[in-house]
């Protein structure tokens, strides 16, 4: 079982509409990433969390330590938001794991 | 302000080759991660550098090597390369050894096919 799961693994929405992402992990961390990958590979650190809420723009990262799960919003959503959503926790405790990644929510915002 | 940079783009090898792909760094940073994403997948941690050392490491076998430079530059070694070993390579870089509580800045990546 991955240690970071997300849900969905695909979603399709329309233009403006708001949008959720979510990630689990089943480990403590000590920080959690959002991360964002267009087609052709690069990847945009979007968000880095350890406690509450962060908001840049029109996304809100929100994490529950407690309840081991992060969130990822975007208000208004745009078609140049279309891209493959990233997230990966630090497990806390002095392991030699670097991060662990999920496998990816791919968001397509359609016109 | 120079981004992570990555090369090459594009790679294409047969089974049994080695190859090294190379890394700089953001400016300022000193900490470079490598990771392997196969097409579908999340990245996986290969290894970090710090101060010239690997510091930390991922469950890839020991074909999967690495180095750093005095000017925090780094390259990633794979021999006796496998079809599996397809993949994108990534290349982070942050301020700071094993914080990965940093903000990590990725490259493009080196997409390396094996044939």
């Amino acid at each position: 079982k991955n240690e970071v799961e997300q849900s969905p693994q695909n979603l399709t929405a329309q233009e403006g509409e708001f949008i959720t992402i979510n990630c689990s992990y089943s480990v403590g961390i000590s920080a959690l990433h959002w991360l964002q990958q267009h087609p052709g590979g690069g990847i945009v650190s979007l968000f880095m969390l350890s406690s509450g809420k962060k908001k840049h723009g029109r996304l809100i990262a929100t994490i529950n330590i407690q309840e081991k799960h992060s969130s990822l919003h975007i208000t208004a959503s745009h078609p140049r938001d279309s891209a493959v959503y990233i997230c990966a926790v630090r497990p806390s405790g002095g392991g030699a794991d670097g991060l662990t990644f999920g496998k990816g929510t791919h968001l397509i915002i359609q016109p | 302000d120079a981004g992570v940079t990555q090369s090459p783009t594009h790679l294409i090898k047969t089974r049994g080759q080695q190859v090294t792909l190379r890394c700089s760094p953001k400016s300022g940073h000193d900490t470079v991660s490598w990771y392997q994403q196969a097409l579908g997948q999340g990245p996986q941690f290969i290894f970090q550098y710090y101060e010239e050392e690997e510091r930390q490491r991922g469950n890839f076998p020991d074909r999967f090597s690495g180095h750093q430079f005095p000017n925090y530059s780094s390259e990633l070694n794979v021999n006796a390369l496998l079809l599996g070993d397809s993949a994108l390579y990534l290349c982070a870089s942050s301020f700071g050894t094993g914080t990965f509580n940093q903000p990590q800045h990725f490259g493009d990546g080196t997409r390396l096919s094996i044939l």
